[in-house]
């Protein structure tokens, strides 16, 4: 199994283009969350899904949007790119929720000029 | 004040030194989890807890529920346990983890 994937692993944007990260697990997992990671802070949950077709809002969804079409993937999708999201973003999975182990994908580091 | 605060921030150790991470909360929770973030910038997931103490290797996992506190503590410490060390708490009726800031690791030869 490959886990947990995201793409791309680097990006630079300039402000306001849009792009979209790709996550894709391969476990069959319910549950799947998008995070970002800012220098010093702790990990925020920015989208969150459990299971295809639905999703809701985490602590800081704003200027994001999700969709979960299929249970393997969760693309996160950034309109009108701003310097506050330059982040680290995670992908994660876990089988039945957040009572349960996560597992994250490698991380997409993005810079927004 | 944080929900989630972990001290200390930085701690340096030699090898073979006992090693302690403390974690305390301010809210009731469901469950807590411990994290590792590697150098290069991977997240796995270390331990998950809501009572008790976990074991896995040289890792041991505690929790109080009623002092509101966690230590997760590596025995042996081998400069390979260099990372940071994320500690994240669920809340009751939350659907969502809180997650500390993360305590910096690394063992010296």
């Amino acid at each position: 199994n490959a886990g947990v994937t995201q793409t791309p692993k680097f990006r630079i944007l300039k402000i306001g283009q849009s792009m979209t990260l790709q996550c894709t697990q391969d476990m069959n997992h319910n549950y799947m969350y998008w995070y970002r990671q800012d220098p010093g802070m702790g990990l925020k949950l920015i989208y969150y899904s459990v299971g295809a077709g639905i999703t809701d809002k985490g602590e800081v969804p704003n200027g994001y949007n999700v969709s979960r079409s299929t249970t393997e993937d969760f693309p996160l999708r950034l309109e009108l790119a701003a310097p506050s999201q330059t982040s680290v973003y995670f992908c994660a999975s876990s089988p039945e929720g957040p009572n349960d182990e996560q597992y994250f994908g490698p991380g997409t580091r993005l810079t927004v000029t | 004040k944080n929900e989630v605060e972990q001290s200390p921030q930085n701690l340096t150790a030699q090898e073979g030194e006992f090693i302690t991470i403390n974690c305390s909360y301010s809210v009731g929770i469901s469950a807590l989890h411990w994290l590792q973030q590697h150098p290069g910038g991977g997240i796995v997931s270390l331990f998950m807890l809501s009572s008790g103490k976990k074991k896995h290797g040289r890792l041991i996992a505690t929790i109080n529920i009623q002092e509101k506190h966690s230590s997760l503590h590596i025995t042996a410490s081998h400069p390979r346990d260099s990372a940071v060390y994320i500690c994240a708490v669920l809340t009751g009726t939350a659907s969502k983890l809180t997650f500390g800031t993360g305590t910096r690791l690394q063992v010296t030869l």
